[in-house]
């Protein structure tokens, strides 16, 4: 199974909006609304961030978004804060009942 | 609080076993799915391996198929990763993830362990 591609790094300035992209194929994004979102800081575990395409889990700031689009999902960050930064992982069941994830990206906020 | 601790990882020699542990606490563990993922330094995570709440249906990476064993004791809440025939492409932070109301994401993670396949 390859895996989820994204964007290797991304930058905005505080109290901008940035969006990252996530694109797989229809037998997995395209296949189900079931996409999630991590958030990693270094040297950390991987935080949870949206869950089955654009639900955020208790605790995250309605800053964070999701949607999706036919085999591309995208996770948007309105309001960036510096404690934003952070890398950004992608993620989707498949029709081989698995899970991928993207490659992650890098957001830097200059 | 929820709680999970992974143990077990190491240097092991390619063509050696590792068994790792992930002890949970602070939610009803037989209940949910638990997890495997991992990241190799400086990259980016894959997922290795799924067991259900009551341990009876499993699923891996095609990476991993026929090498790592996933099991659970819903008793001791702990999940278990047994790994054989490794390889140095192996080598990488073990995450242990809960499941979420779905097994197929992850709403709490351990800090995780450090397997090295080296000669």
């Amino acid at each position: 199974q390859s895996a989820l591609t994204q964007p290797a790094s991304v930058s905005g300035s505080p109290g901008q909006s940035i969006t990252i992209s996530c694109t797989g194929t229809s037998s997995d994004i395209g296949g189900y609304d079931f996409v999630f979102w991590y958030q990693q800081h270094p040297g950390k575990a991987p935080k949870l961030m949206i869950y089955e395409v654009s639900n955020r889990p208790s605790g995250v700031p309605d800053r964070f978004s999701g949607s999706k689009s036919g085999n591309t999902a995208s996770l948007t960050i309105s309001g960036l804060q510096t404690e934003d930064e952070a890398d950004y992982y992608c993620s989707s069941y498949t029709t081989r009942d698995t899970v991928v994830f993207g490659g992650g990206t890098t957001l830097t906020v200059l | 609080e929820i709680r999970l601790l992974e143990s077990g990882g190491g240097l092991v020699q390619p063509g050696g076993s590792l068994r790792l542990s992930c002890a949970a606490s602070g939610f009803s563990f037989n209940t949910y799915a638990m997890s495997w993922v991992r990241q190799t330094p400086g990259k980016g995570l894959e997922w290795v391996s799924t067991i259900n709440n009551p341990g009876s249906s499993t699923d891996y990476a095609d990476s991993v198929k026929g090498r790592f064993t996933i099991s659970r004791d819903n008793s001791k809440n702990t999940v278990f990763l047994q790994m054989n025939s490794l390889r140095p492409e192996d080598t990488a932070l073990y995450y242990c993830a809960k499941g979420g109301a779905r097994w197929t994401y992850f709403d709490y993670w351990g800090r995780g362990t450090l397997v090295t396949v080296s000669s």
